[in-house]
């Protein structure tokens, strides 16, 4: 059965760097035919994707993020993560790791909660 | 970006009647369209991806329809399960992308 665990800090400080991992189990985020991705939730309900990349290298990035985005893989560990610069308090949010099969999104972690607040 | 709009923000039906929700892409995704479900404190669930096909597991209850920019997500009869929010998204083709609605509550009358 895949899994998907978010992990990393709860409260980010304004202008500092919002960093997550997702730990995968059940599945090798190298394997092919697969992108693995993130999305958040803001408070007000509105699902925002960030970003995916392929085990190829490939990586995709929500274009009014890109600036600021970067997400990297940890194939040895079967992980991969998100970090987020220069953050604000709209980018408060409840973040998701998930895999994307062809145009969907069919597996999803169970989110973590990043407050952004000095 | 494509946008979806969902219609209506809020559907207040009754266990058994029919629930039909609407969503419209800004312009044409082919049939790049899925539909999620999301309870209180839990992830979207995959309802329906390629605009008509059921994810595993979801009772045949669950519909899709449409291709272009217009789908929508019927659900034949209501069970008091199925209130929750429904949320449509799309990937677009070059870059990929993804962008989803901005969600229809479905609530108990």
């Amino acid at each position: 059965q895949l899994q998907l665990q978010e992990s990393g800090p709860e409260l980010v400080k304004p202008s500092e760097t919002l960093s997550l991992t997702c730990t995968v189990s059940g599945a090798s985020i190298s394997g092919s035919g697969y992108y693995w991705g993130w999305i958040r939730q803001s408070p007000g309900k509105d699902l925002e994707w960030i970003g995916s990349f392929y085990h190829s290298g490939n990586t995709y990035y929500n274009a009014s993020l890109k600036s600021r985005v970067t997400i990297s893989v940890d194939t040895s560990n079967n992980q991969f993560s998100l970090r987020l610069t220069s953050v604000t308090a709209a980018d408060t949010a409840l973040y998701y790791c998930a895999r994307t099969m062809r145009n969907h999104f069919d597996y999803w972690g169970q989110g973590t909660l990043v407050t952004v607040s000095s | 970006e494509t946008v979806l709009t969902q219609s209506p923000a809020t559907l207040s039906l009754s266990p058994g009647e029919r629930a039909t929700l609407s969503c419209r892409a800004s312009q044409s995704v082919t049939t790049y369209l899925a539909w999620y479900q999301q309870k209180p404190g839990q992830a979207p669930r995959l309802l329906i991806y390629d605009a008509s096909t059921r994810a595993p597991g979801i009772p045949d209850r669950f519909s899709g329809s449409g291709s272009g920019t217009d789908f929508t997500l019927t659900i034949s009869s209501l069970e008091p399960d199925d209130f929750a929010v429904y949320y449509c998204q799309q990937r677009s083709n070059w870059p990929p992308a993804y962008t989803f609605g901005q969600g229809t509550k479905l609530e108990i009358k």
